[in-house]
């Protein structure tokens, strides 16, 4: 199982909100920032969102990202049906001394 | 163009070694570090470790010393990842992305590949 802990599977309707939890603790999400990666299916992933809440250029603004305690959070408003992929959120582990991930979670659009 | 160009596809018998390239354009390949990652089939990002691409230094994730080796050949950009005694497990998606931040602690893969599957089978 992944130190960072997402739920597998989220969904909603086109226009809707959706938000996709990553839980960890304090020697990871509690003390480092956190990525977000999006995979849409049969490619490479894609940074999201970094330290906690910046978006890359080209990023749209319907994703945001926010951290708080020992948990993040990947939020996308208006949803369209191009967003359906798999996040990941990410962080550095200061016990184990590595980047870990969270298991991942796959959103439906439907 | 940035990007990372990686080698192809690879099968391999249990007990062979692979070497997976990636090579870097559009950018300044020793100001940004170097990550491997990889993804079983059906399965999340794994992280393998980094190189550093100015000193050569390399950095193993906990469990991944001694089969993986990490090398560079700074001349043509590219980084290398070495995988020996391959066994059915170790078949997967193996992505090089490039690493992006300040401290040891805080940076992120702003930059992927697009992987090389390394199939291992007899």
């Amino acid at each position: 199982q992944s130190v960072l802990t997402q739920p597998p599977s989220a969904s909603g309707t086109p226009g809707q909100r959706v938000t996709i939890s990553c839980s960890g603790s304090s020697s990871n999400i509690g003390s480092n920032p956190v990525s977000w990666y999006q995979q849409l299916p049969g490619t490479a992933p894609k940074l999201l969102i970094y330290f906690n809440n910046q978006r890359p250029s080209g990023v749209p603004d319907r994703f945001s990202g926010s951290q708080s305690g020992t948990s993040a959070s990947l939020a996308i408003s208006g949803l369209q049906s191009e967003d359906e992929a798999d996040y990941y959120c990410a962080a550095w582990d200061d016990s184990l001394n590595g980047r870990v991930f969270g298991g991942g979670t796959k959103l439906t659009v439907l | 163009q940035v990007q990372l160009v990686q080698s192809g596809s690879e099968l391999k018998e249990p007990g062979a070694s692979v070497k997976v390239s990636c090579k870097a354009s559009g950018y300044s390949f020793t100001d940004y570090a170097m990550n491997w990652v990889r993804q079983a089939p059906g399965q999340g990002l794994e992280w393998l470790g980094w190189i550093s691409t100015d000193t050569g230094d390399p950095t193993y994730a906990q469990g991944f010393t001694g089969q993986f080796v990490f090398s560079l050949d700074t001349s043509v950009s590219t980084a290398y990842m070495q995988i020996g005694s391959l066994k059915s497990e170790d078949t997967a998606v193996y992505y090089c992305a490039r690493k992006r931040g300040g401290t040891s602690r805080d940076w992120y893969f702003d930059l992927w590949g697009r992987g090389a599957l390394v199939t291992v089978s007899s």
